[in-house]
């Protein structure tokens, strides 16, 4: 079973509109979650993260927020640039084990000029 | 940006053949990890290492050895490639200490694409 899911598998949004991804888990034991974004034929590239006891982070454009009685996350982008069209992954770790990240299947962002 | 490379970046191989590939990564962290990459899977980790010598499994560590004998290499070997190991491999590293949430990320090298035949 999944443990972080992704799912919408594609998302496509206007250039200068806020861009939403959305994340949910199953594990409670999960207290920290990360965001990474990857572009075509490289690696992942880690975007911002949130430890469990926050409810938002905000780092520039990006803004992740955690809902812990939902066990969901989001990712908003505001505003929305061409550059931000990517995969983007969801990850989440269990603090005190060797903090090994589970990632979602991710979902692909298209921003449109 | 992170040290890391991945050698090879592309390899076909044939079925029954070995395959190693190695990470390299010049940050002196002490944790190092393997993942595939496939459609509809997203990242799944194969094996990660938590110092010199010391390895544990992942969730698709069937048909996956690693070894780990200095601080900046990690090698991932097929013992035997099959063809449902044709994937995107990629190295990842963590400068995680013990109780530090700031330093849980990790940062990923650029890939290697395996493709068996």
């Amino acid at each position: 079973d999944q443990q972080v899911k992704q799912n919408s598998p594609s998302l496509s949004v206007q250039e200068g509109r806020i861009s939403i991804l959305n994340c949910d888990y199953t594990n409670s034991m999960f207290d920290y979650f990360l965001w990474y974004k990857k572009y075509p034929a490289e690696g992942p590239t880690f975007l911002i993260s949130i430890s469990s006891i926050k409810d938002k982070n905000e780092d520039g454009r990006f803004t992740v927020f955690l809902n812990k009685s939902a066990k969901h996350l989001s990712l908003h982008i505001v505003p929305s640039q061409p550059g931000d069209s990517a995969v983007y992954f969801c990850a989440a770790s269990v603090g005190g084990s060797q903090g090994n990240l589970i990632f979602g299947k991710g979902t692909k962002l298209s921003v449109k000029p | 940006d992170a040290g890391i490379t991945q050698s090879p970046r592309h390899k076909v191989t044939e079925t029954g053949t070995p395959v190693t590939l190695r990470c390299h990564q010049t940050e002196n962290h002490r944790y190092m990890y393997w993942y595939r990459q496939d459609p509809g899977h997203g990242l799944r980790l194969i094996h990660y290492s938590y110092g010199v010598k010391d390895t544990d499994k992942g969730e698709v560590s069937d048909g996956y050895s690693v070894s780990r004998s200095k601080t900046e290499d990690f090698l991932l070997t097929l013992e035997s490639a099959t063809s449902s190991q044709t994937s995107v491999y990629f190295c990842a590293i963590s400068g995680r200490t013990s109780g530090s949430f700031a330093s849980y990320e990790q940062y990923f090298g650029p890939g290697t694409r395996l493709t068996v035949t």
